[in-house]
């Protein structure tokens, strides 16, 4: 098993330019997740899933997109990047049991600059 | 959404000294997790508490939730350079998202 995996690794953007950061497990998970992570703020949600089909937005969603067209992909797309946007950002999946806590396993991350 | 405060920020330390880590918030959580994050890498579970009062221990870590599940404590017993990193905690909100808090740095001097 890989895991969660995220490509790129690393990124340079010009404010403006449009982006997908790819997420992929292969553990057959329901539940889907991006943050952002950023100095002395934790984790932040962006956009969650629940299975394929079916996304919905999480804390800060503005200047994102997601869709979900099979199990194992999660693409987060970032429309027109602002310097804002400068971040690590970690993709995270997990069983969708109600009444159960599901343990979360994270992607590397991909750290985005954005100039 | 709700908050999670997590403290202190840093903590240094020399090997073998005890420390604890706090996370509390105002609200309730069904659970609450905390999480171990090494530079470069996503954070990774080390534990999940679901009842108020209820502890659990790792080797040199114990944890612990409130009575009323709004805050947890880690405690780490003759902590090693190896303890070093970030702790985060998270508490689980309805639908399986995750609330984290701001996290801990920690450094453990040999």
């Amino acid at each position: 098993n890989a895991g969660v995996t995220q490509t790129p690794k690393f990124q340079v953007l010009k404010t403006g330019q449009s982006m997908t950061l790819q997420c992929a497990q292969d553990m057959n998970h329901e539940y889907m997740s991006w943050y952002r992570q950023d100095p002395g703020m934790g984790l932040r949600l962006i956009h969650y899933s629940v299975g394929a089909g079916i996304t919905d937005q999480g804390e800060v969603p503005n200047g994102y997109n997601v869709s979900r067209s099979t199990t194992e992909d999660f693409p987060l797309r970032l429309l027109s990047a602002a310097p804002s946007q400068t971040s690590v950002y970690f993709c995270a999946s997990s069983y969708h049991i109600a009444g159960t806590n599901n343990e979360q396993f994270f992607g590397p991350g991909t750290r985005l600059t954005v100039l | 959404t709700q908050l999670l405060e997590q403290s202190p920020q840093f903590l240094s330390i020399q090997e073998g000294e005890n420390l604890t880590v706090y996370c509390n918030s105002s609200s309730v959580f069904s659970s609450l997790q905390w999480y171990r994050q090494e530079p470069g890498e996503g954070p990774v579970l080390l534990v999940t508490v679901v009842t108020g009062g209820e502890v659990k221990k790792l080797k040199r870590l114990t944890f612990q939730f409130g009575d009323a599940r709004k805050d947890s404590s880690l405690h780490i017993t003759a902590a090693q350079p190896g303890d070093t990193g970030l702790y985060l905690c998270a508490g689980m909100e309805y639908g399986n998202k995750l609330v984290f808090g701001a996290g801990t740095i920690l450094r453990v001097k040999s």
